[in-house]
């Protein structure tokens, strides 16, 4: 069964202060790995797809990399308007794409 | 070019009730896929529609039902609510291929079942 660790649970950073985001995962075969941001009673956004291990994706402050058991988002030098949650998800090869998420890690960044 | 939409944005429900929830995909895409996430959780999937058919499903009971039309809007229905059916639930649509099926989801529906 696919599963996805994401820590920690919450971080709370001040403006400036950069920090990475861990996501943990097991899967049967990786199709891709995503990475979503989520403000409070909305949608998850979609930030970024990595599909095999070494690659990187760069998004303006956010840099998401991946290896064979992991996957970091990097912020550098947060600001407040980076608060909010981020949900990792993996996808496994096969006719269903499910998207299997861990729970997310709560980013509170302090001005 | 629209983004995924969902209705109603808000929906009280009885316990027993039934439920239906409506989605919109973005333009051209051709999969939607539902997921109910609780509060503190991640999304959960529900099931999913390639084409009009169901093409994979989560551990969720046969009374969490959909369809897909022709023109990739989708419906969700839930019968029989339950407390624990409270929870927001999201539409993600798609343009899948044999190798990539990055999914982009809608505002969600918070659905409370007292």
């Amino acid at each position: 069964e696919d599963q996805v660790t994401q820590s920690p649970e919450a971080l709370r950073l001040q403006e400036g202060e950069s920090s990475s985001l861990n996501c943990s995962y097991t899967v049967s075969g990786l199709r891709g790995l995503f990475w979503y941001r989520q403000d409070p009673g909305k949608g998850p956004e979609f930030l970024f797809t990595l599909y095999s291990a070494g690659e990187e994706k760069e998004k303006e402050r956010l840099k998401a990399t991946l290896t064979k058991k992991e996957s970091f988002l990097h912020i550098t030098a947060p600001k407040p308007e980076d608060s909010a949650t981020y949900l990792c998800a993996v996808q496994a090869p096969g006719a269903n794409s499910k998207l299997t998420f861990g729970k997310g890690i709560t980013l509170s960044v302090r001005p | 070019e629209t983004g995924v939409t969902q209705s109603p944005t808000h929906l009280i429900k009885t316990r027993g009730q039934q439920v239906t929830l409506r989605c919109s995909s973005q333009s051209g895409h051709n999969t939607v896929s539902w997921y109910q996430q609780a509060l503190g959780q991640g999304p959960q999937f529900i099931f999913q529609y390639y084409r009009e058919e169901e093409n994979g499903r989560g551990n969720f009971p046969p009374r969490f039902s959909g369809l897909q039309f022709p023109n990739y809007s989708s419906e969700l229905n839930v019968n029989a609510l339950e407390l624990d059916d409270s929870a927001l639930y999201l539409c993600a649509s798609s343009w899948k291929t044999l190798t990539t099926d990055t999914q982009y989801f809608g505002p969600g529906t918070r659905l409370t079942v007292l």
